[in-house]
């Protein structure tokens, strides 16, 4: 039973360029949420996409756009990257309505660096 | 004021020591409530859920009292793999999480 996976995990960009990262949930899951992690931070709630729309927001910018495919699979953009951008950004996944009450089980993460 | 606090840490303690975190939050309609595990460059790991009734899992205990917007962790004979960054988690909603910055635990010999 394959867990959460993230790609890649670890990617170097520079001011102003855009970033895609990857993630594909556990088997039988079908919501998937993003955080970032700085470093010394608990990680800090930026999208949940369920049924492929966005259902629920944190308090990031317009810059931070995911999508979730047919699969369950879901992508996070980046655009316009800052060097504030430099985090550890988590994918988790659960099952909408499961009875294990929507916990979440995180991927191995993809450390961004801006450079 | 953070929707999520925490004990600042670091907690260094000896093995086999009882040490517990507390942790407090905002939203007084949050639904549920989790610790979380989270070992150096790596990803947090759900240690266990908090209900109303206090729940305990082996050397592990945790309580939350909602009246007074607090949960606590105690961990009881520290083993050297408990070493890590404890991260407590509040749910708003049934959706996104909402996580305290974490408390850091050493365990020494």
């Amino acid at each position: 039973d394959a867990g959460v996976t993230q790609s890649p995990t670890h990617l170097i960009k520079t001011r102003g360029q855009q970033v895609t990262l990857r993630c594909s949930p556990k088997s039988g899951h079908d919501t998937v949420s993003w955080y970032q992690q700085a470093l010394g931070q608990g990680p800090q709630f930026i999208f949940q996409y369920y049924e492929e729309e966005e259902r629920q927001r944190g308090n990031f910018p317009d810059r931070f756009s995911g999508h979730q495919f047919p699969n369950y699979s879901s992508e996070l953009n980046v655009n316009a990257l800052l060097l504030g951008d430099s985090a550890l950004y988590l994918c988790a996944s659960s099952l909408t309505g499961g009875a294990t009450k929507n916990i979440q089980y995180f991927g191995a993460g993809t450390r961004l660096s801006v450079l | 004021r953070k929707e999520v606090e925490q004990d600042p840490g670091p907690f260094n303690v000896p093995e086999g020591a009882t040490v517990a975190f507390n942790c407090t939050y905002s939203n007084s309609a949050s639904q549920s409530f989790f610790w979380y595990r989270q070992d150096c460059r790596k990803e947090p790991k759900l240690l266990m859920s908090v209900y109303s009734s206090g729940n305990e899992d082996g050397r592990f205990t945790a309580q939350l009292n909602r009246a007074s917007q607090y949960i606590s962790l105690l961990i009881r004979d520290s083993k050297l793999s408990d070493s890590a960054t404890y991260l407590c988690v509040v749910t708003p909603n049934n959706n996104d999480m909402r996580f305290g910055a974490g408390t850091r635990l050493t365990v020494k010999p």
